[in-house]
């Protein structure tokens, strides 16, 4: 069974502009979560959908987006770019519960 | 709303010397526990959890932990460590209370020397 892939491996954008990053979540995993990860803040939650639908939300501000498709795949999108959205951002997938979450190997985000 | 605490940021071990790292959460409700791994430029691996049952929890690569809800603390250990094993380790809480998203410790490094 493949794993969780997320594209692109690594990205470099300018302040300002905005990314948009993609997940492909294992074979009949319905959830989709996204982390962010900085050397400072660690590891938080961004937000989780399930069938297409925003379930959860962590705290960070509207520029931070994510959907869903009807395949499961997801995408997050930030606008706006800020030198500290620099990160590594973690997609993982799971069944309905949440309750064993498998982790793709990440997009490295870096702000110039 | 729950916390977790790792209070030991790098760990350093010879190689097959027993390790421990410790964990420490804080929740007002029954939580799940966690222990993650992240090698260098890579994402997080699974390395085992506790949902309910026996407190001892078997993982992958020979590490097991024990939740201990009186002290509420979730240790991981490992008897004989090799230098693969080096790398970050991350422990985890999610409950129902927080719709199940994973509440990460700051992590903690672990360096194994030959």
């Amino acid at each position: 069974k493949a794993g969780v892939t997320q594209t692109p491996r690594y990205l470099i954008k300018t302040r300002g502009q905005q990314v948009t990053l993609s997940c492909s979540p294992i074979s009949g995993h319905r959830s989709v979560s996204w982390y962010q990860q900085t050397p400072g803040q660690g590891l938080q939650f961004l937000f989780e959908y399930f069938s297409e639908t925003q379930r959860n939300k962590g705290n960070f501000p509207g520029r931070f987006s994510g959907r869903q498709f009807s395949n499961s795949r997801s995408e997050m999108n930030v606008s706006t770019l800020e030198l500290g959205d620099s990160a590594l951002y973690l997609c993982a997938s799971s069944t309905t519960d949440m309750l064993e979450q498998y982790f793709g190997p990440g997009t490295r985000l870096t702000v110039t | 709303a729950q916390s977790v605490t790792q209070l030991d940021s790098q760990v350093p071990v010879f190689e097959e010397a027993p390790v421990e790292l410790r964990c420490n959460y804080s929740s007002s409700v029954s939580v799940y526990l966690f222990w993650y791994v992240q090698y260098p430029n890579q994402g997080l691996q699974l390395l085992l959890k506790y949902l309910s049952g026996s407190t001892l929890v078997k993982g992958i690569n020979g590490f097991e932990a024990e939740f201990n809800k009186s002290q509420t603390s979730f240790h991981l250990r490992k008897p004989s460590v090799h230098i693969s094993d080096t790398a970050e380790y991350f422990c985890a809480v999610s409950s129902m209370d927080s719709s199940y998203k994973l509440i990460f410790g700051s992590g903690t490094r672990l360096l194994v020397r030959p």
